[in-house]
């Protein structure tokens, strides 16, 4: 059965200070590993998709990395309305099912 | 481009009542998902369809949850009767199938259905 962890569990940051959140996985095969934003109240609204390790992607102030077991979120200089909690989700190869971890909730502080 | 819709948005029941929610996904995709998201907790499917049928229903509790997608459109999930541990928000999402596996296949989510059980 496919894994998902993330860590931390929730991060406090000043605004601007650089930070990065985690997901390790243990999957039987991997189609892609995906990144999502979820704002309090709402569905999650997806960032990133990663395929291979190595592969890198960035939008605005966030950049996904992938190795064979984890994925890395890196925050840059971030903002007061980069605050949410991110979900990172591995997709079977099989039925393109998504397995989620529990999230990293993040606040930055202005 | 129309996102997914769900209603209603929010719902408060007594336990052993029933419930009913609905979803209408983007147009043009053909696999729907039905996921429930406890709080503090990521999404955790429950039930998949690929126009009208069933690809995964493996997480579903079938003694008291059923779903359908008629017409291969809109989808309605059902509890009967809730139980307190069905307290919950509801998610629906929905792609555009593919099997190239260099392709985006993106699950894009509504803004779900938060329900209580009391």
């Amino acid at each position: 059965e496919d894994q998902v962890t993330q860590s931390p569990e929730a991060l406090r940051l000043q605004e601007g200070e650089s930070s990065s959140l985690n997901c390790s996985y243990t999957v039987s095969g991997l189609r892609g590993l995906f990144w999502y934003r979820q704002d309090p109240g709402k569905g999650p609204e997806f960032l990133f998709t990663l395929y291979s390790a190595g592969e890198e992607k960035e939008k605005e102030r966030l950049k996904a990395t992938l190795t064979k077991k984890e994925s890395f979120l890196h925050i840059t200089a971030p903002k007061p309305e980069d605050s949410a909690t991110y979900l990172c989700a591995v997709q079977d190869p099989a039925n393109e099912k998504l397995t989620f971890g529990t999230g990293t909730r993040l606040t930055i502080i202005p | 481009e129309a996102g997914v819709a769900q209603s209603p948005r929010y719902k408060i029941i007594e336990k052993r009542q029933s419930v009913a929610f609905w979803c209408n996904p983007i147009s043009g995709h053909a696999t729907l998902y039905w996921y429930q998201q406890i709080l503090g907790q990521g999404p955790k499917l429950l039930i998949q369809f690929q126009n009208n049928g069933v690809v995964d229903d493996s997480q579903l509790p079938k003694d008291r949850f059923s779903a359908e997608r008629l017409k291969g459109v809109d989808s309605t999930l059902k509890i009967q009767p809730a139980k307190l541990e069905d307290s919950a928000v509801y998610l629906c999402a929905s792609s555009f199938p593919t099997r190239d596996i260099g392709a985006k296949n993106i699950q894009y989510f509504g803004a779900g259905t938060r329900l209580s059980v009391l």
